[in-house]
């Protein structure tokens, strides 16, 4: 089983619609992260938390939000979805001053 | 502010010759910093970190990287590149007082046969 797992992998939504992309990690850590890539931007962050009551915006925060339900648990939320939220989304996890381990990814298109 | 330039866009390299993809950074204090490597359709892969210690450190498949202090830079080696190393490659710096982990645009390497 991965260590980072995002649901779903693939979802297509209309623009408007309130969606959301779950994280779950089962390697024990406290710090937990939602990045987009968009070709030629690179991974930007969007939140991170350190705790289930530490949560902290990111870069690109706006249009999203986020929950923190456990400390193996890391959600993020589009509110209203607009287009150019299309984007891959990754989910990463790591423990103070260390690497992180990522998820496979969301591709999300907004229509 | 925290940052990480990544300058080259793409890189292109015979198989076989050397490769470096170039980092610089920016970040209050002692840096934590790594690099990561993604193929396609994949998600990101860590190959190799410099928390401190030796300037020179070794990772994945044959890859290493020099921290240079006093030019803030951080840039990813092979002595020998192969066409299997043909993928993404992210540079990141994590502060040590915040502790947020950003990251550079990315570098496409291709290696030519």
């Amino acid at each position: 089983d991965a260590d980072v797992t995002q649901t779903p992998r693939n979802r297509i939504t209309k623009t408007g619609k309130r969606i959301m992309l779950e994280c779950s990690q089962t390697k024990g850590h406290d710090r937990m992260y939602w990045y987009r890539q968009d070709p030629g931007l690179g991974l930007r962050l969007i939140y991170y938390s350190f705790d289930v009551k530490d949560i902290n915006k990111g870069e690109i925060s706006d249009g999203y939000s986020v929950s923190r339900q456990a400390q193996a648990k890391f959600s993020l939320s589009l509110e209203s979805a607009i287009p150019n939220q299309t984007a891959l989304y990754f989910c990463a996890t790591s423990a103070s001053g260390s690497e992180a381990f990522f998820g496979q990814g969301t591709r999300l298109t907004v229509v | 502010a925290q940052s990480v330039a990544q300058p080259e866009d793409q890189v292109n390299v015979a198989e076989g010759n050397p490769l470096t993809v170039k980092c610089t950074y920016s970040v209050s204090g002692n840096p934590y910093l790594f690099w990561y490597v993604q193929y396609p359709n994949r998600g990101l892969q860590f190959l190799l970190k410099y928390i401190t210690g030796d300037n020179l450190v070794k990772g994945s498949y044959g890859f290493e990287a020099e921290f240079n202090k006093s030019q803030t830079s951080f840039h990813l080696k092979k002595p020998s590149a192969l066409v299997s190393d043909s993928a993404l490659y992210f540079c990141a710096v994590r502060s040590w007082s915040t502790d947020k982990l950003i990251f550079g645009t990315g570098t496409r390497l291709q290696v030519f046969p």
